[in-house]
């Protein structure tokens, strides 16, 4: 049969805007979240991570926040940059399994 | 420090043939995790590894087997490939194996299946 691919979201953005990318989670007993980035022909690269017990957590030009009641995670990148093109992933790491990876955004950075 | 090497970085198989790939991960670090990553599906857990043990396995057929030595090198094999078997093969290492422990990923291996 035909094999379908998953039709990434695109956002496009300007650079030296702010980007916000966001992921809705599946499993209400997950509590431990992760954001990667996935460039072409490399494996993910962490980005940032939360815990359940936060709402909010901040890195270097990304920020992270969690919104438990919807399942709801989004990830911030301020002023934007070429390399920050990539997929982005969420994932979730359930009780007693692996990392359940969302379906991932392309970000592209328009100059 | 080194990061995950996981090797070959490409591989070509026929139908019906079986692979193994083998992952190294990060020094000190103890439990792998193996991931498989198509265009139709995403990335998606195959299983995960902690001191030679299996711990957690994903839904896949048992085709798809794996290992992990005393030095924390880990293998995985799949038997009797199908053409849907084609994907980017991922490992990731982690310090301990619990929940809330960050991952490490590898560079990967494509592996195409005709």
């Amino acid at each position: 049969g035909e094999s379908v691919g998953l039709h990434l979201p695109t956002l496009s953005v300007q650079e030296g805007d702010n980007s916000i990318i966001n992921c809705a989670y599946s499993n209400s007993a997950s509590d431990y979240f992760i954001w990667y980035k996935q460039e072409s022909g490399k494996g993910p690269q962490f980005i940032i991570d939360i815990r359940s017990n936060m709402d909010k957590r901040q890195g270097q030009r990304v920020t992270v926040l969690l919104n438990k009641t919807v399942k709801h995670l989004s990830l911030q990148i301020a002023a934007t940059q070429p390399g920050d093109s990539a997929v982005y992933f969420c994932a979730e790491n359930p009780p007693a399994d692996g990392l359940t990876f969302g379906k991932g955004t392309h970000l592209i950075i328009q100059p | 420090k080194a990061g995950v090497t996981q090797t070959p970085r490409y591989l070509i198989k026929t139908r019906g043939q079986q692979v193994t790939l083998s992952c190294s991960p990060i020094s000190g670090h103890r439990s792998v995790s193996w991931y498989q990553q198509t265009p139709g599906q995403g990335l998606q857990f195959l299983f995960e590894y902690f001191s030679e043990t299996q711990r957690n396995k994903g839904n896949f057929p048992g085709r798809f087997s794996g290992r992990q030595f005393s030095n924390s090198r880990s293998e995985m094999n799949v038997s009797t490939l199908e053409l849907g078997d084609s994907a980017l093969y991922l490992c990731a290492s982690s310090l301990l194996f619990a929940e809330n422990t960050e991952a490490f990923f590898g560079q990967g291996t494509r592996l195409t299946v005709v």
